[in-house]
């Protein structure tokens, strides 16, 4: 167990649909990863947050947003949905720049 | 930018045998290295990393890994295999400033034959 939770575990949706995924980290990580996980793209980071604070941005789709709260759990927000947003996303938190720990993940299945 | 390279898809290996698996990066700098495993249907576990130092690194599971600067290379390494080790590794590199993101390779399956 890595300490980063997930939820929910999986999320089954119609296209054009919102959904959240949320993460929390482990105690005391301030950094907050999101990636992306398919058969055609592989692992991709999204988006990283630190402290509240957006840090670095990676192949994010306009349609998705995250944010990181006052309590340093992070949401990201995938909307109009489509068939190939099908994957798995994960979170990773880290102690500033050192090493990541990665959550169980979030299997989102869009019909 | 930054890229790793992991060219064996597939690896099938017999329990008791040694492992390598291989991973080759590009990135200007001396960057982050890092090994993970993933089991099927779980997230992924931190094997072991290099950030400065001795270039012969430890981790969990009795794994190694050695950083050459001289081959870009970051290769993992297990002496004997257990039938618990069949996973998928994945290397990553992160970058050395500003921001952590990681870029991960493609990944090895490893099979481990009883």
């Amino acid at each position: 167990d890595s300490g980063v939770t997930q939820t929910p575990k999986h999320l089954i949706t119609a296209t054009g649909q919102r959904v959240t995924l949320r993460c929390s980290p482990r105690s005391g990580d301030l950094s907050v990863y999101w990636y992306q996980q398919s058969l055609d793209q592989g692992l991709q980071f999204l988006i990283q947050y630190y402290n509240g604070e957006e840090r670095a941005k990676g192949n994010i789709l306009e349609r998705f947003s995250a944010q990181q709260f006052p309590d340093l759990h992070s949401e990201l927000n995938l909307s109009s949905l489509e068939l190939g947003d099908s994957a798995l996303y994960f979170c990773a938190s880290s102690v500033g720049n050192t090493e990541q720990y990665f959550g169980p993940g979030t299997r989102l299945t869009v019909t | 930018a930054q890229s790793v390279t992991q060219p064996d898809i597939h690896i099938t290996v017999s329990e008791g045998a040694s492992l390598e698996l291989r991973c080759n990066y590009s990135y200007g700098a001396t960057p982050y290295l890092f090994w993970y495993v993933q089991s099927p249907g779980q997230g992924l576990q931190l094997l072991l990393k290099y950030f400065s130092g001795d270039t012969l690194v430890q981790g969990i599971k009795g794994f190694e890994a050695e950083f050459k600067r001289s081959q870009s290379s970051f290769n993992l390494r297990k002496p004997s295999v257990h039938w618990s080790d069949a996973a998928e590794y994945f290397c990553a590199v992160g970058l050395t400033g500003g921001g952590n993101k990681l870029t991960f390779g493609t990944g090895t399956q490893l099979k481990v034959e009883l």
